[in-house]
């Protein structure tokens, strides 16, 4: 059974950085795409951040670009994102989840569909003073 | 504000259908596969369809999707008590170079 379990969430001060991970199990690591999903309170789902399964792939959203880095460590089979420069509009939910591919690439162009499965419980950073 | 849009809110009675649309654009639902997540109260999202019409094991067959342009579409038949959810959309966006969700509908069970 594929498990996803995030961990690292809690309270900031705004500008300042905190570090999600989540632990992944019962799937070939290395092979998957990952993602970040963010979903602030009350609020809609908003995509993060992707990494392919090498790792040597990352797409960011417009809105964390600069200030998140994602990455993993497929001998831990652990994805982690690093948040710096925090603001009080990136308090949510984040949720990690198994992409069900890896990057496809056609006509010099590159994609990861946003095919989701399974997702993480989620853990909560808060972003305030 | 979503490139996807998605209506606010549905509605419907027990045993009825109902459909749930998701509005893009040539740089998005055009050229690429839509999927479709559940997210039941307090918990986290759940692939329901993907490649625009396919369903994972697990999902019940009332559940369909559908591609047409810019648009694509949720059909939820016999409606049951236990599909008040909230529904997203979401598909690859190549203005956006990612990912991008709809604002969501939110289902409501009469």
């Amino acid at each position: 059974e594929v498990q996803l379990l995030e961990s690292g969430g809690g309270l900031v001060q705004p500008g300042g950085s905190l570090r999600l991970s989540c632990a992944a199990s019962g799937f070939t690591f290395t092979n998957y795409a990952m993602s970040w999903v963010r979903q602030a309170p009350g609020k809609g789902l908003e995509w993060v951040s992707i990494i392919s399964g090498s790792g040597g792939n990352t797409y960011y959203a417009d809105s964390v670009k600069g200030r998140f880095t994602i990455s993993r460590d497929n001998s831990k089979n652990t994805l982690y994102v690093q948040m710096n420069s925090l603001r009080a509009e990136d308090t949510a939910v984040y949720y990690c989840a198994k992409s069900q591919t890896d990057r496809y690439c056609t006509g010099g162009a590159c994609y990861f569909p946003p095919w989701f499965d399974p997702w993480g419980q989620g853990t909560l950073v808060t972003v305030s003073s | 504000q979503s490139v996807l849009t998605q209506p606010p809110s549905a509605s419907g009675t027990p045993g009825q259908r109902v459909t749930i649309s998701c509005s893009g654009s040539s740089s998005n639902i055009v050229r690429y596969y839509v999927y479709w997540y559940q997210q039941l109260p307090g918990t986290a999202p759940k692939l329901l369809i993907y490649r625009n019409n396919q369903r994972p094991s697990g999902v019940p067959d009332r559940f369909s999707g559908s591609k047409s342009g810019t648009s694509a579409s949720l059909a939820i038949s016999g409606l049951r008590s236990e599909d008040e959810a909230e529904y997203y959309c979401a598909v690859w966006d190549d203005r956006l170079g990612g990912p991008v969700f709809g604002g969501g509908t939110k289902l409501t069970v009469l």
